[in-house]
């Protein structure tokens, strides 16, 4: 299976800073790769799918970028109702579908 | 805007069965693609099965592989989730969700499920 590693685990951020989580696969994913925000007691959103395309709805201070083995995803100015976790999956249908580790975004 | 209502769950004993539901709101033609993923307390995502088209195209993660079982009802619009001889490890909410565009190579979990709680304890 495919692994991937999420970093840091946690970040501590004033609002309004810009805000950069790493995803890194142990293999060649291309752009298979999604991102999801998560908040406690809720189930995932789908934020960013094929490394870089925003979901409808989404604000545009997400992004994401990246190919291969590495992938970012940039909050370009941290909001309040950003504070969540986020986590990365591989998204291509010929391997299992496994998730990052996950990283909680915290107000400093 | 499509829902993923959920249910089933609760306690069950080591060993036990349970089987969860996921009714969708809205017709999900059969080629689309459905997925459960559980997350333990306080853990992150885990990704267990998924199912398309029909049995054959189901697929599991090696951790339950054998144990639970994917299936669906076209004409109820629901999924389901059997689980078997669970054990302490499969504690966890579990999620149900629908992933995106079936036409296309990039298998995104569009919509999900509320989540249910599934607690295995004597």
């Amino acid at each position: 299976d495919i692994q991937l590693t999420q970093s840091p685990s946690f970040v501590s951020a004033s609002i309004g800073d810009r805000v950069t989580i790493t995803c890194r696969a142990s293999q060649d994913i291309n752009s298979y790769l999604a991102w999801y925000q998560q908040k406690p007691g809720k189930a995932p959103k789908l934020l960013i799918n094929a490394a870089s395309t925003l979901e409808s709805g989404v604000p545009l201070r997400f992004s994401g970028g990246g190919s291969g083995t590495e992938f970012t995803l940039t909050i370009g100015s941290l909001q309040p109702e950003d504070l969540a976790f986020y986590f990365c999956q591989q998204v291509n249908g010929e391997f299992a579908f496994t998730f990052g580790g996950g990283t909680q975004v915290e107000a400093k | 805007e499509v829902q993923l209502v959920q249910s089933g769950g609760g306690l069950v004993q080591p060993g036990g069965s349970l089987r969860l539901s996921c009714e969708v709101s809205e017709f999900s033609s059969v080629i689309y693609h459905f997925d459960w993923v559980r997350q333990a307390p306080g853990k992150g995502l885990e990704w267990i099965a998924s199912t398309c088209c029909d049995a054959r195209s189901s697929n599991y993660a090696d951790s339950v592989r054998g144990r639970f079982s994917i299936s669906r009802d076209i004409a109820r619009n629901s999924v389901f989730l059997q689980m078997n001889n669970l054990t302490g490890d499969d504690t966890a909410f579990y999620f149900c969700a629908r992933e995106g565009n079936p036409y296309s190579d990039y298998h995104s979990f569009d919509d999900w499920g509320q989540g249910t709680l599934v607690t295995v304890s004597s």
